[in-house]
């Protein structure tokens, strides 16, 4: 078993539709999750960072984190075309403890 | 400088050869990290650095992938005799922090082709 899985997709959701991105991790020593976007060609970059259980919103975006269910989402509302790319999740502290583990990603198209 | 910065941006190597890939991280960052991200995959850990002190290097797939960062600052990765299996991109990545808990600041990396 991965220390983090992504929902394999590739997701496509039309212009205006909330995106639903999902990931669940293995280590329950885990205490910070962080969700990157990865435009193709380019390095990842930090959109949003989680460390509590519940739900953190930022703009269009929200993160939701169960740690009892090891899980963690990413809700993308309005979605954008420009919103298409990867999206990274990552998990840090337990067996991760100083750098981050990251899952496989899952590309997201948004379509007009 | 205002960012990460990672050269080359593109390397081609020839099997066997040996490969030095450097990165500079944002001015005063102190944590350091090294990635290999296959295409298609996630970024996958090879080494941290806390200032010059290489804390984890768990992650190096074998004894021909070595890293140092002497002085704190810049860091060089350097893979020996190259085989096809390290084609890939290779992301450097720093962090203020002792650790990397509050997220890190990706370079553009370097694309390593071994032909």
């Amino acid at each position: 078993q991965k220390e983090v899985e992504q929902n394999s997709g590739p997701l496509s959701v039309p212009e205006g539709a909330i995106a639903s991105l999902n990931c669940t991790y293995s280590d329950r020593g885990s205490q910070s999750f962080f969700w990157y976007r990865q435009y193709s060609g380019k390095s990842p970059e930090l959109i949003m960072f989680i460390y509590s259980n519940g739900d953190k919103e930022d703009g269009r975006f929200t993160a939701q984190l169960n740690k009892a269910s090891q899980y963690v989402s990413l809700l993308i509302r309005d979605s954008q075309p420009s919103d298409s790319a990867t999206y990274l999740c990552a998990v840090e502290g337990g067996t991760s403890y100083g750098k981050l583990t990251f899952g496989q990603g899952t590309i997201l198209t948004v379509h007009p | 400088g205002a960012g990460v910065s990672q050269s080359p941006r593109y390397k081609v190597a020839k099997r066997g050869q040996d490969v030095a890939l450097r990165c500079d991280p944002i001015s005063g960052h102190v944590s350091l990290f090294w990635y290999q991200q296959a295409l298609g995959q996630g970024p996958e850990f090879l080494t941290y650095f806390q200032n010059e002190a290489q804390l984890d290097k768990s992650g190096l797939p074998s004894d021909r992938f070595f890293a140092e960062r002497p002085e704190g600052s810049v860091s060089t990765l350097k893979i020996q005799r190259t085989q096809q299996e390290d084609s890939a991109v290779y992301l450097c990545a720093s962090s203020p922090l002792h650790r990397g808990q509050g997220g890190y600041t990706f370079g553009s990396g370097t694309r390593l082709t071994v032909v």
